[in-house]
């Protein structure tokens, strides 16, 4: 079967880091997406990876390993407004977007 | 600006009573995607558009229909609503199935009383 795994929740302090885990075992992979969802809204686009590396987007960045079938998303300088939850979703082969049931992410002052 | 737009927000019906939601966009986007997510759970896909192509997930129940009449619009119809059904339906969008990001509307929140 398809699998995404994530935290279910974490805590973290305004202005520190966080890192949010995600991995995946999936038929095929066609690229990984993060979207963020704040509580009784839609989620909103992230990031996108379909190569191996590190993709830097202001404070949030995210990182692919294909073989090791594991993504995370880096938050840098955290502000209350980054409270949400983070849903990690991967394209399989059949570009069909396989999600994750999200981190819910509590910032504290 | 809106791009993907669901009336209504908030919706409560009876049980058993039918219910339909309706998402506009004005992305010209070939690809709608009807999406039910339940609390803390991950969005579960109902069916998607390509273009006119209706394709319906394995899974999901026949109580759900939906319908394009045209680019800019899709609805979802819900038969015979349950208890079960009661969620946030999610419609999103995308240019293309491959490896675009997609874009939501606000959602429908239903409640089945």
């Amino acid at each position: 079967g398809q699998n995404i795994d994530q935290p279910t929740e974490m805590t973290a302090t305004e202005g520190a880091i966080v890192q949010i885990n995600c991995t995946y075992q999936t038929s095929g992979f066609n690229g990984l997406f993060w979207y963020q969802q704040h509580a009784g809204e839609a989620p909103t686009f992230l990031s996108y990876n379909v190569l191996d590396g590190l993709e830097e987007k202001g404070r949030f960045s995210s990182f692919l390993s294909r073989s090791k079938g594991y993504s995370y998303l880096l938050l840098k300088e955290l502000q209350m407004k980054d409270s949400a939850s983070y849903l990690c979703a991967v394209l399989d082969s059949n570009y069909q977007l396989i999600w994750g049931a999200g981190t819910k992410l509590i910032i504290k002052p | 600006d809106a791009m993907v737009i669901q009336n209504p927000r908030y919706q409560v019906t009876q049980f058993g009573k039918p219910v339909t939601l309706s998402c506009s966009q004005t992305l010209n986007h070939n690809v709608m995607y009807w999406y039910q997510q339940k609390s803390s759970q991950a969005p579960k896909l109902l069916f998607h558009y390509y273009d006119k192509d209706f394709n319906n997930e394995a899974d999901t129940p026949d109580n759900f229909q939906s319908r394009r009449p045209n680019t800019s619009f899709c609805f979802l119809d819900i038969r015979s609503p349950g208890l079960g059904d009661a969620a946030m339906y999610l419609c999103a969008t995308s240019r293309d199935r491959e490896a675009d990001e997609q874009y939501f509307g606000p959602g429908t929140r239903l409640t089945v009383t």
